[in-house]
């Protein structure tokens, strides 16, 4: 079966500081895959996608993730964090002939600090 | 477009109560997914359904569950009889077919006493 992981379940740091989570997926076919964040209290958001072509992929608010295939992973990074982007982070992976289910890694939480 | 809707927002309801959360997908959109948000188990995917047919339900935690798509545009995630376990937000979403991401509705928080 399909599975998602993220790497940390929290991470905490200092405005300025760089972020990178970590996500892995166990599919070996072809897969779309996801960012979403979740600011407190809201819904998921969509930051960025990655379905073909360039594995690096740029998304909102200065987010981007890097499709590994070799590695079965989509990292999702930003070089300067504010203090707004205190939110939980989901990696989600949709098998491209699934017929549509997606599912979601467990959640990173991201605290930043002034 | 209004974006995915649900209903309620929130929910407080007695243990034993029966309890129906609404989603109403966006216009056009042909997949609809429910979905299940706790500290404990993070997001949990409950039910899929494509065109209306429900294509996946292995997520549904018990028959305590079940939800039903009587047409493209509105879902009803059931709960009978509620748990106090049962608490947790609820979120719809939906997509359109091929390679498109999902967009979620905000959320039912279901408080079971």
């Amino acid at each position: 079966a399909q599975s998602v992981s993220q790497h940390n379940h929290h991470v905490i740091l200092s405005e300025a500081a760089s972020l990178e989570l970590g996500c892995n997926y166990s599919y070996g076919g072809t897969v779309n895959l996801f960012w979403y964040v979740q600011y407190p209290g809201q819904h998921l958001q969509l930051l960025l996608k990655y379905f073909s072509g360039d594995p690096l992929v740029k998304g909102i608010k200065g987010f981007e993730a890097e499709f590994i295939k070799s590695k079965f992973s989509f990292n999702l990074r930003k070089p300067s964090v504010q203090w707004s982007d205190t939110a939980e982070y989901f990696c989600a992976v949709k098998e491209s002939d699934s017929g549509g289910k997606l599912q979601f890694g467990a959640g990173t939480q991201v605290v930043v600090t002034p | 477009d209004a974006g995915v809707i649900q209903s309620p927002r929130h929910e407080v309801t007695e243990m034993g109560q029966e309890v129906t959360l609404r989603c109403k997908p966006i216009s056009g959109h042909n997949s609809l997914f429910w979905y299940r948000q706790t500290m404990m188990r993070g997001l949990e995917l409950l039910i899929y359904f494509n065109n209306n047919v429900p294509i996946d339900d292995s997520g549904m935690p018990e028959d305590r569950f079940s939800a039903k798509m009587p047409n493209a545009s509105f879902s009803t995630l059931k709960i009978q009889p509620s748990e106090p376990r049962d608490s947790a937000v609820y979120f719809c979403a939906s997509r359109t077919g091929g390679n498109t991401e999902a967009f979620f509705g905000q959320g039912t928080r279901l408080t079971v006493v």
